[in-house]
């Protein structure tokens, strides 16, 4: 069974710092590797979206990467601001009879504060 | 207008109730999901239907039931609510060619 880890839970930092969300998955057969944004109310928005035969992907401030043999993945974030401030989760699709099934992870709350 | 709406989006309600939350999408998308979130589980997999009358169990079906009558709803029931699901419950759309899903606001369940 696929398990879905996030390190840290919870992150606190001035605005302007680079930060570094992990994500660590148990089983590296996987379809691609998703990055999503939680805001309270607002449910949930997808960030970046890594195919498995992808590195890494890019999207303004933000960098994904992913190393699918070591079942991991990072986020990026660059020159935070207080706008970042959310819950970010990462989850792994498998490709099933039932077709595109996500996995999530616990998530990260960041919050950047001024 | 939201994309993906959920009715309703606070609900309190007592153990052994029969509640129904509702999902709507104008997003014309076949492929419909019911999630809940706990507190330090991430998100699971109730039920999700690919096509109109289309259901399929998902990671944690029990107590719950679901109605594909139309493309765009998708309602989720609790027979008799119990504590246990108080939870926050996500909807989500998409398509087969498409790899991501879209979520609605999600709906906060508390079952006292």
């Amino acid at each position: 069974k696929q398990e879905v880890t996030q390190i840290p839970a919870a992150l606190s930092v001035p605005e302007g710092e680079n930060l570094v969300l992990n994500c660590s998955f148990t089983d590296s057969a996987i379809y691609n590797l998703q990055w999503f944004r939680q805001d309270p109310g607002k449910g949930l928005t997808s960030l970046l979206l890594i195919q498995s035969s992808q590195r890494e992907q890019t999207s303004g401030r933000l960098n994904a990467s992913l190393d699918k043999s070591s079942g991991r993945s990072t986020l990026y974030i660059a020159a935070s601001q207080p706008g970042d401030s959310a819950t970010y989760l990462c989850a792994v699709s498998k490709i099933t009879g039932g077709g595109n099934k996500l996995t999530f992870g616990t998530g990260t709350q960041l919050k950047v504060e001024l | 207008d939201a994309d993906v709406t959920q009715t309703p989006r606070n609900r309190i309600t007592k153990t052994g109730k029969r509640i129904m939350l509702e999902c709507s999408q104008t997003k014309g998308h076949d492929r419909m999901y019911w999630y809940r979130q706990d507190p330090g589980l991430g998100l699971r997999l109730i039920y999700y239907s690919f096509d109109v009358k289309d259901i399929n169990k998902g990671e944690i079906s029990d107590g719950y039931s679901v109605s594909r009558q139309a493309q765009a709803k998708f309602s989720l029931s609790l027979e008799s609510a119990i504590p246990n699901q108080t939870a926050l419950y996500f909807c989500a759309t998409g398509q087969p060619n498409q790899e991501t899903q879209y979520f609605g606001p999600g709906t906060r369940l508390l079952v006292l």
